[in-house]
């Protein structure tokens, strides 16, 4: 059975900071993907890593993917307030079927002035 | 535009009562899914259609019931057998072996 952890589930920090945002997962998988919720809203797409040591870049966010570690980071750079909402990361089975993602239980991200 | 689009956005249920959720999309894709969110909680899935007239059961599937007679349509009846049902749902539809598209979701609540 495929399981998602992602930590921290809960992040405080301040304006102009960086961090780091860990998802692990427990088998082997070939898609990882990466989900901002707002509160109420539905799930807004951020990205996709499909292989091993993909990186991919969108304003202040980063994401990488290391299939052999079982791991993606979400890497946030000089975070501002609008950056404050919800992440979640999912990961879908190594068959590449559409079975539906398995989604960690989310970050809840606070940036404070 | 293309999307995905779900209603009613709240819906209230009675004890005993059936309640059917609304899903359509017009992006063409052939896999849809409904999945669970509670409070602080991650996603889990109820069940997915990956073609019409076939569906498959995700993690949660107990007391609730789904069609797939359209392609781009996927309503999802909660029914009085599920006693928790107070969660926001959302529907997603994908193409194969794509990423997942979500609906704005539709928050259920117990009368």
């Amino acid at each position: 059975e495929l399981k998602v952890e992602q930590n921290p589930l809960f992040l405080s920090m301040q304006e102009g900071k960086n961090y780091t945002i860990y998802c692990n997962y427990s088998t082997t998988s070939d898609r990882l993907y990466w989900y901002r919720q707002d509160p109420g809203k539905s799930l807004e797409s951020l990205f996709v890593l499909l292989s091993n040591g993909a990186v991919k870049q969108e304003g202040r966010l980063m994401a990488s993917l290391d299939t052999k570690a079982r791991l993606s980071t979400l890497h946030i750079t000089a975070a501002v307030h609008d950056l404050s909402a919800t992440y979640f990361c999912a990961v879908g089975d190594s068959g590449g079927g559409a079975d539906g993602l398995t989604f960690g239980k989310g970050t809840h991200l606070i940036i404070q002035p | 535009d293309g999307g995905i689009t779900q209603s009613p956005k709240y819906l209230f249920r009675k004890e005993g009562q059936n309640v059917t959720l609304s899903c359509e999309q017009n992006l063409n894709h052939d896999a849809m899914y409904w999945y669970r969110q509670d409070p602080g909680q991650g996603l889990r899935l109820i069940y997915y259609s990956q073609i019409v007239n076939d569906f498959q059961k995700g993690d949660i599937a107990e007391g609730y019931s789904v069609s797939r007679e359209k392609k781009e349509s996927f309503p999802l009846t909660v029914t009085s057998a599920q006693k928790n049902p107070t969660a926001f749902y959302l529907c997603a539809s994908s193409p194969r072996m794509g990423k997942l598209f979500f609906g704005s979701g539709t928050q259920l609540s117990v009368l």
